[in-house]
């Protein structure tokens, strides 16, 4: 069965760093795809970054340069290391996957989601 | 960038009756693999997005017979035929033709 369990949310100031996790079961990070989606309070879905099994990643515009997705093989992890944050990337943050290969490029596995609060 | 109108916003339907949303793309999601890259999804309260449908029109395992979906191009549908209590939601559509991947702003679904 394949699962995400995302991790690491938290409140942190403007400007601050954090690095959410997401520990990926039933497939390895070097096979497949893993994207991160967040969701502002009440607001909608909104895609934020993706690496896939290549290594090669890509970056919505309002967090290139400021996030870096990477994974590591030995904890069949991926990571989203964050950086000067914004009050307006205050959200849910989800990590996604196809764990059925016929939804490839969509998401039919997501983590529970992880918050995060940018504010002083 | 992909731009997805999905229409209506919000949706209130008794109890046995169908449902229909709309997602219009500013551009086509058919790729050069002849593929057409539209999803479906519905969020319930306080879960992450379930997955509904693939490619335009194909169920995903699991999802109940009531959601069809169809579409080309640029235009797309959902429809329940007959709305239940547990489709209470937000439904969203989501294009991967193209980054960065965009989503619709979401129809919530309720029940009279």
């Amino acid at each position: 069965e394949v699962r995400l369990m995302d991790s690491g949310g938290g409140l942190v100031q403007p400007g601050g760093s954090l690095r959410l996790s997401c520990a990926v079961s039933g497939f390895n990070v070097n096979d497949n795809y893993v994207a991160w989606v967040r969701q502002a309070p009440g607001k909608g879905l909104e895609w934020v970054s993706i690496i896939y099994n290549s290594g090669s990643t890509n970056y919505a515009d309002s967090v290139s340069g400021r996030f870096t997705i990477s994974r590591d093989t030995s904890k069949n992890m991926v990571s989203l290391q964050m950086g000067s944050l914004r009050g307006d990337d205050t959200a849910i943050y989800f990590c996604a996957s196809a764990g059925s290969t016929e939804v490839r490029p969509g998401f039919d596995v997501w983590g529970q989601g992880t918050l995060v609060s940018v504010s002083s | 960038d992909i731009v997805i109108t999905q229409t209506p916003l919000s949706l209130s339907v008794t109890p046995g009756q169908p449902a229909s949303i709309s997602c219009k793309s500013s551009q086509t999601l058919l790729h050069t693999d002849r593929k057409t890259y539209l999803y479906w999804y519905v969020q319930k309260p306080g879960q992450p997005p379930q997955l509904l449908v693939y490619e335009v029109s194909n169920r995903f395992s699991g999802v109940s017979n009531r959601f069809s979906a169809s579409g080309s191009g640029t235009d797309f549908t959902l429809k329940i035929s007959r709305v239940e209590a547990e489709d209470v939601g937000v439904y969203y559509c989501m294009q991967t033709r193209q980054f960065p991947i965009t989503f619709g702003r979401g129809t919530r679904l309720d029940i009279k």
